[in-house]
């Protein structure tokens, strides 16, 4: 399975600051996935990063707040932005499994944990 | 519309039972895939296994089975011999085959094995 590296790991942020969250990854991928997990909950699915298009978020979720690149076909950046407590979160980078598991398996980071006070 | 239900929020064992972790589902498509997933204290989500609507038999490896019931729209997860490193939360998640990588996920259950 492709190997995932995120950055930061964890950060305490300020109110009202934005922060850009890295995912790399070691193998060309078509789709990339950001899922926000809030403290204790399950995983919600920000929006999907495909290479050479905008990213498609999910409902509940704008570009402004989440801004998303994705430049090649091994990377992808998340901005959350003017954070509030609110936003305190683990982000989680994810990408269709290549190590042939099947259709619709994916792949995580070990997510971003993010602190804003 | 799709839902995955995990009711129980949090189970605690002693090392060396057997633990159970319940997953029930719903959904109006005939072809799906059930995915239970593992997230340890460290965060990263690790993929366990994936069941196709189409194939109902049970499944073991090691000390994890998985018994899928589509009559009662089930998928619980069975540890044998539980471990200490096997505390962890568990995801249930359901996808339509067709939909590209869109997961619908369970709650989760938070799984403590007590040495």
């Amino acid at each position: 399975s492709a190997v995932i590296s995120q950055k930061p790991s964890r950060d305490i942020c300020q109110r009202g600051t934005s922060l850009t969250i890295q995912c790399q990854v070691d193998s060309q991928v078509t789709m990339m996935f950001w899922y926000r997990q809030q403290p204790g909950q399950s995983l919600t699915l920000i929006a999907t990063a495909n290479q050479g298009s905008e990213a498609t978020y999910e409902s509940g979720f704008v570009i402004d707040k989440f801004p998303i690149s994705r430049p090649n076909l091994t990377f992808s950046t998340l901005t959350v932005s003017n954070m509030s407590p609110e936003d305190s979160s683990i982000y989680l980078c994810s990408v269709e499994d290549q190590g042939g598991s099947g259709a619709n398996v994916l792949t995580f980071g070990a997510g971003s944990r993010l602190t804003v006070l | 519309a799709q839902k995955v239900t995990q009711a129980q929020t949090e189970i605690s064992v002693v090392e060396k039972e057997d633990v159970t972790l319940d997953c029930v589902y719903e959904t109006r498509d005939t072809t799906y895939y059930l995915f239970w997933y593992k997230q340890p204290p460290s965060g990263e989500l690790v993929f366990l296994i994936r069941r196709n609507s189409f194939d109902e038999q049970n499944e073991i490896s090691g000390r994890y089975s998985w018994n899928f019931q589509k009559s009662t729209s089930s998928f619980n997860f069975t540890i044998t011999a539980s471990q200490v490193v096997d505390s962890a939360v568990y995801f249930c998640a359901l996808s339509e085959m067709d939909s590209n990588y869109q997961l619908i996920w369970g709650a989760g259950t938070k799984l403590i094995i007590k040495p």
